[in-house]
């Protein structure tokens, strides 16, 4: 069954410092998500791509984050510095597409980032 | 913020069927009910949608009722695995932005 990588699955890292996250969709799919969950509450959407596309990124804090999917497939997720209120899992989700009318998207393992 | 209302926390035993309830009085024609569970530490699942008519499939039953505006998940012999937060989801089809916008959902525990 195909699935949605990311790595690393961990990441420690110390205020101010850069990371970076990585994320393979599910071949095929034309739309990437990128998603953060702090501790106790439910995923937020941080940026959305249709194709390499951004199609929403109004919750990125783009004075930190950034986000690339130059060829329409992988991405990555920069942060750079880092701050404490970065420490979160950061998940990526992909979807067939988002012109359908059912666009199911399917979640990967997400990264676990702790700012030290 | 969310448009879904779904208890905190049920319990369940081993083998038994488990129900949880969500209510959504404000759903529009055109939005979907998803359903997602969260076992610890791990990304979401996608568990089951539906507009209108009751669906099933391998992982789970959804009831929706007539007016739409509450549905119930059901896990029909639930195992421990199936401890989890479940999150019940209403999204619009189609259009250029598809975000879920997740609650903070329902915990579901096993009990053995």
């Amino acid at each position: 069954e195909a699935e949605v990588a990311q790595s690393p699955r961990y990441k420690i890292t110390e205020k101010s410092q850069a990371v970076a996250f990585w994320c393979d969709p599910i071949s095929g799919h034309a739309t990437l998500y990128w998603y953060r969950q702090i501790l106790g509450q439910g995923p937020e959407l941080l940026v959305q791509f249709q194709d390499e596309s951004v199609v929403d990124d109004s919750q990125l804090p783009k004075d930190r984050f950034s986000a690339e999917r130059l060829k329409g497939v992988d991405s990555t997720l920069k942060i750079q510095p880092a701050e404490l209120g970065d420490s979160a899992m950061y998940l990526c989700a992909s979807s067939p597409g988002a012109e359908r009318d059912t666009d199911t998207q399917y979640f990967g393992p997400g990264t676990r980032l702790t700012v030290l | 913020d969310a448009k879904t209302t779904q208890p905190t926390s049920m319990d369940c035993a081993e083998g038994r069927a488990a129900n949880l309830p969500c209510n959504h009085s404000t759903i529009s024609g055109n939005e979907y009910v998803y359903w997602y569970r969260q076992i610890h530490s791990q990304g979401p699942q996608y568990i089951i949608h539906g507009l209108k008519n009751n669906e099933t499939n391998e992982m789970a039953s959804l009831i929706i009722t007539e007016d739409r505006k509450s549905s119930t998940l059901i896990l029909p012999h639930a195992t421990l695995r199936d401890t989890a937060v479940y999150y019940c989801i209403v999204r619009p089809y189609g259009g250029a932005t598809n975000k879920l916008i997740f609650g903070t959902g329902t915990l579901l525990a096993v009990q053995p």
